[in-house]
């Protein structure tokens, strides 16, 4: 259980156009969401959390309308990047969130790497 | 915001030996999880351990939460452990997001 799916898995694109990358939690219904990026050989940072049928919440200094996030169901976000430039390449991961009781735990996808020339 | 220190940064051993990894953080917490990073970037959960000590095969993960530190032990090691190891932690209390540690990337060779 507590599957979490990313597509793609890689995604090479020219400067300038936009790049969607979807997450959907296969096994279970998740009402929050959350998109992290991971430069290499260094750790998460969180870039927004997603919530079910609102607006998602970005931490500081993440750009809002270059970084789209929608969250349609209980099963899928989508984030888009949007006129990408090569500074955006970078290894996107989403996770949901479980939470049962006091118990808030997150389940993370496979990462899609984008890849901007 | 919260701090989150993971020592050592870099650690090579031979298979089957055992290692312990530590996670330090600056505030209490309402949610400690680690994770292990394969080679290909997926995240891997290993435990959910906000207070106490869990075991799973090989693995093992105490949280001491007054004072504010977590352990995760691997022991005989294969070189499928290979990878990052991360402890993440929630504040909670409204602040329900994980704050990801510096990680520590562990070597085995055979």
């Amino acid at each position: 259980g507590a599957v979490v799916s990313q597509h793609p898995s890689w995604v090479i694109c020219k400067s300038g156009t936009s790049v969607k990358i979807e997450c959907r939690s296969l096994d279970f219904q998740a009402t929050t969401m959350f998109w992290y990026r991971q430069f290499p050989k260094q750790s998460l940072m969180l870039m927004a959390t997603s919530n079910e049928g609102s607006k998602a919440t970005y931490e500081q200094g993440v750009e809002k309308d270059k970084f789209l996030i929608n969250h349609a169901s209980l099963t899928l976000s989508t984030l888009t990047v949007t006129s990408a430039h090569p500074e955006d390449s970078s290894f996107y991961i989403c996770s949901a969130r479980i939470r049962l009781g006091l118990r808030n735990e997150q389940f993370f996808g496979p990462g899609t790497r984008l890849t901007v020339l | 915001g919260i701090q989150v220190e993971q020592s050592p940064p870099d650690l090579i051993l031979q298979e089957g030996a055992n290692s312990t990894l530590r996670c330090n953080f600056s505030d209490s917490v309402n949610n400690l999880q680690w994770f292990h990073q394969n080679p290909w970037g997926q995240l891997i959960n290993l435990f959910y351990i906000p207070s106490g000590t869990k075991q799973n095969g090989r693995l093992s993960a105490t949280t001491v939460a007054t004072e504010r530190y977590s352990l995760l032990y691997i022991s005989s090691s294969q070189t499928t452990d290979s990878g990052v190891y991360f402890c993440a932690v929630e504040r909670g209390f409204g602040n329900e997001k994980l704050t990801f540690g510096t990680g520590t990337r562990l070597t085995i060779i055979p």
